[in-house]
């Protein structure tokens, strides 16, 4: 079945460093992928979405990447602040394209 | 002028009793979903409704009954509470036309079953 994997839980950076964050997916490959944050007590809010022939897609601070061979998609924020502080949530279409499904999500820290 | 609502926001009932849950979304999208976010915040699909009809139903217990009045509303009726349905439930939607399939959620309904 299809799956998609965020390898850390928690990750806790300093305020003005890049947070990088991993997504991992397996028995399929889709056609994009998608990245959504998560704040307590709220909605998962879109941030971006990359397809299989983008390299790179950034907005603002915001970068990811996605890479085909490693079945891998990387979130990055650079010059982090304490007000990134939330759950981001990877996710891709299942093979109908009738529904989405998650990772499990990497909650970030920043500290100041 | 919220795009996807719900209600109520915090739900708690005893064990046995049946409760539902209202969304509504003023997008104009043609899809909408429910999940449910467990305590270890993972987020899973159980309902799909495109223009009233039903497209997904994951394996949920069919105390569980979604119900889409018209292509704005879907909402979440459950049967016979029990303590695992605790839970956050997230109703979204998205539109058809587009090539992707980016949802827009509501602020979610926190069940707690006693």
């Amino acid at each position: 079945s299809q799956k998609i994997e965020q390898n850390s839980e928690a990750l806790n950076i300093q305020e003005g460093k890049t947070a990088t964050l991993t997504c991992n997916y397996t028995n399929y490959s889709p056609a994009y992928l998608q990245w959504y944050r998560q704040d307590p007590g709220r909605g998962p809010v879109f941030l971006l979405l990359i397809r299989e022939n983008e390299k790179e897609k950034r907005k603002e601070r915001l970068k990811v990447t996605f890479d085909t061979t490693l079945k891998q998609s990387l979130f990055h924020i650079t010059a982090s602040q304490p007000a990134d502080s939330a759950t981001y949530l990877c996710a891709h279409s299942n093979q109908a394209g009738t529904a989405l499904i998650f990772g499990k999500g990497t909650t970030l820290s920043v500290s100041s | 002028d919220t795009a996807v609502s719900q209600t109520p926001k915090y739900l708690v009932t005893q064990m046995g009793n049946d409760k539902s849950i209202k969304c509504e979304q003023n997008l104009g999208h043609d899809t909408m979903y429910w999940y449910k976010q467990d305590s270890k915040k993972f987020l899973k699909i159980m309902f799909s409704y495109n223009n009233k009809e039903l497209i997904i139903n994951e394996t949920v217990p069919n105390r569980f009954s979604p119900k889409s009045p018209d292509k704005a509303h879907l909402n979440l009726h459950i049967n016979s509470l029990e303590l695992g349905d605790s839970a956050v439930y997230f109703c979204a939607s998205r539109h058809n036309g587009g090539s992707t399939d980016t949802q827009y959620f509501g602020p979610g309904t926190r069940l707690t079953v006693l």
